[in-house]
């Protein structure tokens, strides 16, 4: 049973501290995306990668927060440094681009910035 | 971009009963529309998609409707259960040709409650 593997599933930290999260999509997908998910604002795009590529990171505040993918198994999103206003549930999530079909998501990190 | 609006933001049922989810997206030329469900604590996962060459879709107690010319489509959730309540979210998304490529655009998400 393929799925998306994030980690770590819960991370506190204090305001102020870098954090990373990462995501290992499912193999042989092409796409990733960094979803936050906070109760005020739904499910937001952060990011989207394509074959690796960055290819829409305009949701993301660039002051603050990094989008890797160092390889095709490995996503990072960074955040430095953390303020308590990046308190949410990070998702990430993997497809195939070449057919329109659904993404993938993995379980989520919840992150608490204190 | 592409814009997806959905409503209600909550519902509340009774068990037996049905519930309806709408939503409405901005660019014509999106042309898959995903349902996801997300239950308490969980990720989100898919429950029934349509592509834009299908006016309807069903999977058992759910159906999905499309009106392009409209703009517009919905979930239809028939003879409620409990553990249909979660949170629901229609997705809208353009096609690889224009940049898209399954990049999901997603509706604010609907709270269903089932009463029994």
């Amino acid at each position: 049973d393929a799925r998306v593997t994030q980690t770590p599933r819960h991370k506190v930290t204090e305001m102020g501290q870098e954090v990373t999260m990462r995501c290992q999509p499912i193999l042989g997908h092409n796409t990733v995306f960094w979803y936050r998910q906070t109760m005020m604002q739904g499910l937001e795009l952060l990011a989207y990668f394509r074959n690796r590529a960055p290819l829409d990171d305009s949701g993301m505040p660039k002051d603050r927060f990094s989008a890797e993918m160092p390889d095709a198994t490995l996503a990072t999103l960074k955040i430095q440094p953390s303020e308590p206003r990046d308190s949410a549930v990070y998702f990430c999530a993997s497809g195939l681009v070449n057919l329109n079909t659904e993404a993938f998501f993995g379980q989520g990190t919840r992150l608490t910035v204190v | 971009g592409e814009n997806v609006e959905q409503h209600p933001s909550t519902l509340s049922v009774q068990e037996g009963d049905s519930a309806v989810i709408k939503c409405t997206y901005s660019d014509s030329a999106s042309n898959y529309f995903p349902w996801y469900k997300q239950e308490l604590g969980k990720r989100p996962q898919l429950i029934i998609d349509i592509r834009s060459n299908v006016g309807e879709k069903k999977d058992q107690r759910i159906a999905v409707t499309l009106n392009k010319t409209a703009k517009h489509f919905s979930l239809h959730i028939t003879e409620t259960q409990p553990e249909d309540s979660a949170v629901y979210f229609c997705a809208a998304t353009l096609p690889r040709v224009t940049g898209g490529g399954n990049k999901l655009t997603f509706g604010t998400g609907t709270q269903l409650k089932v009463e029994l």
